[in-house]
């Protein structure tokens, strides 16, 4: 089976902009998470969804946003980008009655 | 409040075994896992306990729970300089999918 995969993998943007990335989660697997991986903040949860639906949100400002389509893929949304968003994000995705989170390779964004 | 800790940096001989710890505050924490990410990479599963166990074994990786004292640790025996990486903890709470990571122990391996 193929896993997680993210696109892009790299993206550099400027303050204000705003930008969308792209989660296609493990086949058969409708639960999906993000995470955001700065080196000071660590790795800290931003939002799960399943069928579509979000079942959980972390503690980020309403600028960050996410969704997830009919085929379990997901992207999540970041406008008026600032500085402070250069990160790793990264995406997880989770079988049905497991815990077990996989996570993909990330996207690399850099914000200048 | 959720709160994970771990060391920051462990360093070991080739064919040592290595320990690391993680300290969680959540006692409802239903599922502790490690992960394993090396330089550009995502996250790596290795392994995960429930929190009715102890002890887990999976070839070289063995995982101590202590409920009592909310301690996990794993153990990686006879360390390999592939071993080398940044390994996290985490735990999530039952009947959610929202992980609380620690900070990460960036595990180095002389030869």
């Amino acid at each position: 089976k193929a896993g997680v995969t993210q696109t892009p993998r790299y993206l550099i943007k400027t303050r204000g902009q705003q930008v969308t990335l792209s989660c296609s989660p493990i086949s058969g697997h409708r639960s999906v998470s993000w995470y955001q991986q700065t080196p000071g903040q660590g790795l800290q949860f931003l939002f799960e969804y399943f069928s579509e639906t979000q079942r959980n949100k972390g503690n980020f400002p309403g600028r960050f946003s996410g969704r997830q389509f009919s085929n379990s893929r997901s992207e999540m949304n970041v406008s008026t980008l600032e500085l402070g968003d250069s990160a790793l994000y990264l995406c997880a995705s989770c079988p049905e009655n497991s815990y077990e989170q996989y996570f993909g390779p990330g996207t690399r964004l850099t914000v200048t | 409040g959720e709160d994970v800790e771990q060391s920051l940096f462990l360093s070991v001989r080739e064919g040592d075994s290595s320990v690391i710890n993680c300290t969680y505050t959540d006692s409802s924490s239903t599922y502790l896992y490690w992960y394993k990410q090396e330089p550009g990479a995502g996250l790596q599963l290795l392994t995960y306990i429930f929190s009715n166990m102890d002890m887990k074994q999976d070839q070289r990786l063995t995982v101590l729970l202590n409920k009592k004292d909310k301690h996990l640790s794993l153990r990686i025996a006879d360390t390999q300089t592939g071993d080398s990486a940044i390994y996290f903890c985490a735990e999530s709470a039952s009947g959610t999918y929202k992980y609380i990571f620690g900070t990460g122990t960036r595990l180095k391996v002389l030869a």
